[in-house]
C-alpha cells in the first residue's frame, strides 16, 4: 500500500491565484480530513469527509473548498490564495467514526503565497 | 472543545527513559487519549491511544491518572530517532481532532 499520498510536494503561488492540493489514500479508508500547519505550531483541522458525497468544515474552512466524489480522493480547492495561506498542508485518512481510530498522515504539501 | 496541555520542551540523554506529560483536565467520559508525534519535515504519525487503563505497545507504554486528568506518555529507552514533537490529543466522537503546539523533544547523545 503507498498510504497517504499528496501531490505537490512544494508549491509557489501568486496572490489571487487558485490551486488544487490532491490527496489520496489506498487503505479504503471512510474518513479523510486536511490540516494546515503553521511554523511552531500545531495542526488545525480544515475540512474533513466522512465519506464519498459528505464533506464539513474543521476549525479554520475559510478560503478553502472540499468535495469527495470517491473513497480515495480528498482534494484541496484554495479558490483565490493569499499570503495568509502560506503553511504546510497535511491530508489524513482513518477508517470510520470511532474515537480510536488512528489516523495516517500523508507527507504534506508546502505552500507559499507571494 | 476538550484541550490539552503540554510542555514547550524537554530533553533526554539517549538511552534512557523519558517520560512526556499531558494534563486535560476538561476531559469527559467518553474522550479517548491519543499521542502522535511528529518528525521534522514529516505528517505526524500515530503512537498509542488509551481510554482508562495503561497501555504499552511496541513504540511506547501510556499511563493514565485514575481521574484521567493527565496522562504520561513513556518512551522506555529515548534514541537520536525519537527526537521529534509529541502531540496529546483528545479524540471525540465526529473524528476531530484538535492539535496543540505538542512538546518538543530533544535527545542529546
Amino acid at each position: 500500500n503507498a498510504g497517504v499520498t499528496q501531490t505537490p510536494k512544494f508549491q509557489v503561488l501568486k496572490t489571487g491565484q487558485s490551486m488544487t492540493l490532491q490527496c489520496a489514500q489506498d487503505m479504503n479508508h471512510e474518513y479523510m480530513s486536511w490540516y494546515r500547519q503553521d511554523p511552531g505550531m500545531g495542526l488545525r483541522l480544515i475540512h474533513y469527509s466522512v465519506g464519498a458525497g459528505i464533506t464539513d468544515q474543521g476549525e479554520v474552512p475559510n478560503g478553502y473548498n472540499v468535495s469527495r466524489s470517491t473513497t480515495e480522493d480528498f482534494p484541496l480547492r484554495l479558490l483565490s490564495a493569499a499570503p495568509s495561506q502560506t503553511s504546510v498542508y497535511f491530508c489524513a485518512s482513518s477508517y470510520p467514526n470511532s474515537p480510536y481510530n488512528e489516523q495516517f498522515f500523508g507527507p504534506g504539501t508546502r505552500l507559499t503565497v507571494l | 472543545d476538550a484541550k490539552t496541555t503540554q510542555p514547550n520542551s524537554m530533553e533526554s540523554n539517549e538511552e534512557e527513559p523519558v517520560h512526556l506529560p499531558c494534563n486535560h483536565s476538561t476531559i469527559s467520559g467518553t474522550d479517548y487519549i491519543h499521542w502522535y508525534r511528529q518528525l521534522p519535515s514529516q505528517g505526524p504519525e500515530y503512537v498509542i491511544h488509551g481510554l482508562t487503563s495503561n497501555v504499552n505497545n511496541r513504540m511506547a507504554s501510556l499511563a493514565i491518572a485514575e481521574d484521567r486528568k493527565s496522562s504520561t506518555l513513556i518512551l522506555h529507552r529515548a534514541t537520536l530517532r525519537d527526537a521529534a514533537v509529541y502531540y496529546c490529543i483528545l479524540r471525540f466522537t465526529g473524528n476531530q481532532f484538535y492539535f496543540g503546539t505538542g512538546t518538543s523533544l530533544t535527545v542529546i547523545p
